[in-house]
């Protein structure tokens, strides 16, 4: 089956500095990359997500990157703000319903 | 639209005891799914469902079983806990087709002792 490693497991920033979070993952059929947040006591929130036919893909201060030939993708937030502390989640799909996810990174942005 | 809800929101079981985790989205969603949430292990998917009538085992099946009987509802359920059971489960629904959102409920945590 599909194995997702996220890296890394824990990253603190200063605010308004920039986060990446970098997924690798191991069937080369995977075609659907979706990035999910997580806030305390809450279920898991998508907030961008790329197919493997677009390298690249923004939405205001977040990003993704998609490397096929390496099988890696990255996350990106830029200018970041105390809210966007939480955990973060890659995952991947070959269907698009069996999602396989990354360990998480608790991404903390000090004041 | 309440989304996906799940309930109870905790719940402590005894080794061999079972118990139902329910869930339900009202956006008339065809696939649901149910995932565990462990520490440094990320959500790993547990059944699935594709529509009222189909489930399907995921990644972790063993020791949960799971109904589809309507689009609104996918119950799981534990007929013998255990404590490597202990964890914190996720419903999630999603429309049918390609690149769809998955949607989260809130969560269940759940304790085996």
């Amino acid at each position: 089956g599909e194995n997702v490693e996220q890296h890394p497991s824990t990253l603190s920033v200063q605010e308004g500095d920039s986060a990446v979070i970098k997924c690798t993952y191991s069937d080369s059929a995977s075609n659907y990359f979706p990035w999910y947040k997580q806030e305390l006591g809450k279920g898991p929130q998508l907030i961008i997500d790329i197919r493997s036919n677009v390298g690249e893909k923004k939405d205001q201060r977040i990003a993704v990157t998609l490397n096929k030939t390496a099988k890696h993708f990255s996350l990106h937030i830029t200018e970041t703000q105390p809210e966007d502390s939480a955990v973060y989640f890659c995952a991947a799909s070959k269907q698009d319903y069996k999602l396989s996810f990354g360990a998480g990174t608790t991404v903390t942005v000090r004041a | 639209n309440a989304g996906v809800t799940q309930t109870p929101k905790f719940q402590v079981l005894k080794t061999g005891q079972s118990m139902t985790l329910q869930c339900a989205q009202d956006m008339n969603h065809e696939y649901m799914s149910w995932y565990r949430q462990d520490p440094g292990m990320g959500l790993r998917l547990i059944h699935y469902s594709v529509g009222a009538g189909i489930t399907d085992q995921g990644e972790v099946p063993n020791g949960y079983n799971v109904s589809r009987s309507t689009t609104e509802d996918f119950p799981l359920r534990l007929l013998s806990a255990a404590p490597s059971q202990t964890s914190v489960y996720f419903c999630a629904s999603s429309p049918t087709g390609s690149g769809n959102e998955q949607y989260f409920g809130p969560g269940t945590r759940l304790t085996v002792t």
